[in-house]
């Protein structure tokens, strides 16, 4: 299986924080990857597929880039309602995920 | 609207089994390959399983390979789980997602269920 390590576990921010999550998968997995929010008690939300593709209805404060290996999720003001967990996920075999990344209040 | 609705989940205790449901509705439910995601307690998200959406393919995790069964009834729009010989490791809040592409899967999952919860416990 493809091992998705993300980076850091947890964040501390504010808003209009610039802020970026990082995942490295364990072989090259071309593009295909996927970010996903979770707030508590929620289901998670998709919200980056294919690295770059916006979902519909997602901010546009949201964006992902990276090839290969090496993928970011960066989010450009931080707003109140970006505090959550975010995941990664690769698509190009049956599904992994990373870790998760929650980012907390400052 | 688009939607997804899990049921099924209760305490089981271990060894025994349990099948979840996921009663799908707002879109052409036959046309979309379907998984199951779970997340134990205070934990991340693991893929479970993934069924094509003809029923034709199935590919599980190896955590429950051969003790789950993922399969759909596309004539009422349901996705299940059967679940066998659960252990405390199984104690999560199950979802069911669809996958983002029509027919063959993709592996994006773009709408998900509000998830039902399945406590493994003597």
């Amino acid at each position: 299986d493809i091992q998705m390590t993300q980076s850091p576990s947890s964040l501390s921010a504010s808003v209009g924080d610039r802020v970026t999550i990082t995942c490295r998968a364990s072989q090259i997995i071309g593009s295909y990857v996927n970010w996903y929010q979770q707030k508590p008690g929620k289901a998670p939300k998709l919200l980056i597929y294919t690295t770059f593709s916006l979902q519909s209805g997602v901010p546009s404060r949201f964006s992902g880039s990276g090839s290969g290996t090496e993928f970011t999720l960066t989010i450009g003001s931080l707003q109140p309602e970006d505090f959550a967990t975010y995941f990664c996920q690769q698509s190009y075999t049956v599904p992994t995920f990373g870790g998760g990344t929650k980012v907390e209040v400052k | 609207q688009v939607q997804l609705v899990e049921s099924g989940g209760g305490v089981v205790q271990p060894g025994r089994s349990l099948r979840l449901s996921c009663e799908a509705s707002g879109f052409t439910f036959s046309v979309y390959g379907m998984h199951w995601v779970r997340q134990a307690p205070g934990k991340g998200l693991e893929w479970v399983a993934v069924i094509w959406y003809d029923g034709s393919n199935d590919y599980y995790a190896d955590s429950v390979k051969g003790r789950f069964t993922i399969s759909r009834d596309n004539s009422k729009n349901t996705l299940y789980l059967q679940m066998n010989s659960l252990r405390a490791e199984d104690t999560a809040v199950y979802y069911c997602a669809r996958d983002s592409r029509e027919l063959r899967p993709g592996h994006t999952m773009d709408v998900w269920g509000q998830g039902t919860t399945v406590t493994v416990s003597s």
